[in-house]
């Protein structure tokens, strides 16, 4: 069975910090791995990553896969409040759904 | 559209009674996905299409629930008979596609919000 395994599942700092949060996957098929930020509702789109070892940033957000190992990471600089969010890994089989993970709850306090 | 639309934005039902959820992708996305999230929870898929087909129906919890889409675009789930364990944000979500060869990044709607009294 697919999985996709998320940790911490939260994590409390103080502005400034700065985090790295943790996905695992076990998906047969791996296309790729996405990232989304949820704040209220809907998760919005961080990052798609398909290749190893290819670092892709955006801001003070970047995200790196390791299709070796089966894991992702996503790390966050100099955290502000604004970042505090559950932050949602998910993995694409071929031709199937997305698989997604339970989530890390950041809490980043002022 | 210029987004992921979703109708209504919140509906309160009374337990028994049939509720019928709308999704609107955006233009030209071919895969469509509903997903549901209970308070404090992951996202739980419930069902995917491929154009107007849908090739995984596993994610269903119940005979109650019964998703259609037509013409490769709008969505409807419908939930019979609702219960109070049906309460959750309903998501749906829409990619450019699915089955190619390159994997698209999924855009989500705003959510409707389900109560069930």
């Amino acid at each position: 069975e697919d999985k996709v395994v998320q940790s911490p599942l939260s994590l409390v700092v103080h502005e400034g910090d700065t985090v790295t949060l943790n996905c695992s996957y076990e998906v047969t098929n791996f296309r790729s791995l996405l990232w989304y930020k949820q704040e209220k509702k809907a998760p919005t789109f961080l990052f798609m990553l398909t290749s190893s070892g290819i670092e892709k940033k955006s801001g003070r957000l970047s995200s790196i896969l390791d299709k070796k190992e089966l894991f992702s990471i996503l790390n966050i600089t100099a955290t502000q409040t604004g970042d505090s969010a559950v932050y949602l890994c998910a993995a694409s089989p071929y031709g199937q759904n997305f698989v997604f993970g339970p989530g890390t709850r950041l809490s980043v306090l002022p | 559209g210029a987004g992921v639309s979703q109708s209504p934005s919140n509906k309160v039902t009374e337990k028994g009674k049939d509720v019928e959820l709308r999704c609107d992708p955006i233009s030209g996305h071919t895969a469509l996905y509903w997903y549901r999230q209970s308070l404090g929870q992951g996202l739980e898929f419930l069902i995917y299409f491929q154009g107007n087909s849908a090739p995984d129906k596993s994610g269903l919890p119940s005979d109650r629930f019964s998703a259609e889409r037509t013409g490769g675009s709008v969505s409807t789930l419908t939930i019979q008979r609702t219960q109070q364990e049906d309460s959750a944000v309903y998501l749906c979500a829409s990619s450019l596609d699915l089955a190619g060869a390159y994997s698209y990044e999924q855009y989500f709607g705003p959510g409707t919000r389900l109560t069930v009294t």
